[in-house]
């Protein structure tokens, strides 16, 4: 039973451009979500989260979106850069400190 | 602050073999967390501490799984007559208390089992 789902495998993104990673869950008992970034061969690292209570929050070239109704967030980067090339992990927690974590999706960025 | 570490990097084994990995945590965090990482899949939680107290054990940690964090500073997970289905990435994370939500992961060590 997959709670925390990016439904997108790989996604490929001009440098320069705009890069949207998405992200729905079905527990709506999460009410904190994050997002991880991981390299080959190292452990994942945390990027940024939100709380349930806001809709948005930014820390400098990425943004966090949530729209609790769909139960959907979304991680955008922009511009993107060449470093940001990795694997990209939603996650959520209900509050028991555990982190749920999706799949997973590659970003590309282009030359 | 030297981030988590985990010992060793890479181990292979051969079936019904026991496995032993280390973990040491940033040293101001009292939360460490065991996940597991399969090709193609997230990190699925395994189990976590708060300082000694073990808190909370996954249905996947069977009973061949034991996790340990003796003084609540490092912490040990033990695989007995392990399986190729064991063969995964084994990461360990930790935070504060009072530290932000998020993890700090290891980079984790790398289970083969042949």
């Amino acid at each position: 039973d997959q709670q925390v789902k990016q439904n997108s495998p790989s996604l490929s993104v001009q440098e320069g451009r705009i890069s949207i990673l998405n992200c729905d869950y079905t527990n709506s008992m999460f009410d904190y979500f994050l997002w991880y970034k991981k390299y080959p061969a190292e452990g994942p690292t945390f990027l940024i989260s939100i709380s349930s209570i806001k809709d948005k929050n930014e820390d400098g070239r990425f943004t966090v979106f949530l729209n609790k109704s769909a139960k959907h967030l979304s991680l955008h980067i922009v511009p993107s850069q060449p470093g940001d090339s990795a694997v990209y992990f939603c996650a959520a927690s209900a509050g028991d400190d555990k982190i749920i974590f999706g799949k997973g999706t590659r970003l590309h960025i282009l030359p | 602050d030297t981030g988590v570490s985990q010992d060793p990097r890479h181990k292979i084994t051969k079936r019904g073999q026991n496995v032993t990995f280390r973990c040491d945590p940033i040293s101001e965090h009292n939360r460490l967390y065991w996940y597991r990482q399969t090709l193609g899949q997230g990190p699925e939680f395994l189990t976590y501490f708060q300082n000694e107290a073990q808190l909370e054990k996954s249905r996947l940690l069977s009973d061949r799984f034991s996790a340990e964090r003796p003084k609540g500073s490092f912490s040990t997970l033990e695989i007995q007559r392990t399986e190729q289905g064991d063969s995964a990435m084994y990461l360990c994370a930790s935070r504060s208390d009072r530290g932000t939500y998020g993890y700090t992961f290891g980079s984790g060590t790398r289970l083969t089992v042949v």
